[in-house]
This record gives structure tokens, sequence and C-alpha cells, in this order.
């Protein structure tokens, strides 16, 4: 069936350092891609997207890879700060019949140790 | 332009009783959706309503239902609660549920419930 999972479920950083949380799909044709983060006692909030026509996009901090071959989307955060500690969620999706269904991931709790 | 609105913003029910949580989205949004979280699961999705009409719905008993009113507001309801719908209910809203225009989602922070 169509899914979306992370590999790590947590990963912890060093104040300062890059991030990079991954995520594989298996839907092929899945055509676009949200990042988005959830801090505790919020909902999740969109970071940033990504159409399958790209495979790279850049935003404040951070950067989305779509690797269409191998179904790999990442997220890489750039000098991670303790206001990025939070669990990020990728979704998926996909136009079927009419409908733009989303699929999410497990999420990955990001950790930035001061 | 205010976001999506979620009320209680916590719930203490036991097992039995029927539970009503609401959502209003942000304003000119016409898709509602509603997820269940767990600790340790991911975003579950329960359905979406688009133009008062349940439009996809996920792997969930009939005891989670939903409905949305003509102002786009919706509401869920679970009936015959269980230990194991302790979790948070989120709901999200988009400006619609098809077409070729990829849309992200907007949430609300949530309603927590608890079941004892």
């Amino acid at each position: 069936g169509e899914s979306v999972g992370l590999h790590l479920p947590t990963l912890s950083v060093q104040e300062g350092d890059n991030s990079i949380i991954n995520c594989a799909y298996s839907n092929s044709a899945s055509d676009y891609f949200i990042w988005y983060k959830q801090e505790s006692g919020k909902g999740p909030q969109f970071i940033i997207d990504i159409r399958s026509n790209m495979d790279k996009r850049q935003g404040q901090r951070v950067t989305v890879l779509l690797n269409k071959t191998v179904k790999h989307l990442s997220l890489q955060i750039a000098a991670t700060q303790p206001g990025d500690s939070a669990v990020y969620f990728c979704a998926e999706n996909m136009n079927s019949g009419g409908y733009q269904k989303v699929t999410f991931g497990t999420g990955t709790k990001l950790q930035v140790i001061p | 332009k205010a976001g999506v609105t979620q009320t209680p913003r916590y719930l203490i029910k036991t097992r039995g009783q029927q539970v009503t949580l609401s959502c209003s989205p942000i304003s000119g949004h016409r898709s509602v959706s509603w997820y269940q979280q767990t600790p340790g699961q991911g975003l579950q999705f329960l359905f979406e309503y688009f133009s008062e009409t349940q439009r996809n719905k996920g792997n969930f008993p009939g005891r989670f239902s939903g409905r949305q009113f003509s102002n786009s507001r919706s509401e869920m309801n679970v009936s015959t609660l269980e230990l194991g719908d302790s979790a948070l209910y989120l709901c999200a809203s988009r400006l619609n549920f098809g077409g070729a225009t990829n849309e992200k989602l907007f949430f609300g922070s949530g309603t927590q419930l608890s079941v004892l």
C-alpha cells in the first residue's frame, strides 16, 4: 500500500550544526511534497514544499531535496538552533480521481543540544 | 487573517461517553480535514469535508463521524469512547480538496482528548 516513512525517529544535533531529516515515499505518482514542523503543544506548521518537477528548493535556513529515482525526500536545516527542536513530518500529495490525497510520514524528533 | 481554531483545547471523558469537537477553518477555506495523533504514531487521517460533504475517509470505525456546516465550520463526533481514543485530534483546512492545485494544510493546535 501507499506509505511515507522516515529513516530515523529521533535525531540529536549540536547547536550550530546542520541537520538532515530523511523521508522515503512509496508512491511514484505523488507530485507534491511538504515538510511540516510540530512544536510541543501545537499543530504542524508548514516549513517548505517542493513539486515533483524540481529536485531542490531553498528557503530561509532550510532546503528540501527530492530524489524521484529512489523516492527519497530530505530536509536540511542549516545552523540548527534550539528553536528548531520539534517533530518534523514529511507529507506527499497525489491527485487521485480529482482529489488531492495527503499521506504523512511517521515523524522525526529533532533534539538540539545547546 | 485568523488561523484554524479548535475547541475545546482539552477534554476529559470516561469510557462509553461521546464527545464532539469543533473546528473553524481559515476564512475562505472550504476544505476541513481531521487527524488523530497519538504518542509514537504519525498523523492518522480520519476524514475530509468539502462543501458540507465528506470527500474522503480513513480507516476508523463508525464511532468516528463528522459533519461540515455551510460556513465551512466542522465538527467531529466520537461515540462510545474507548481508552484507545485518547489522542490529540487535529483539524486542518485548505482552500479546496482537489484539482490541479497543490495546497498545503493549515493546522489548528488540536484538542487533547483523555478517556478515563
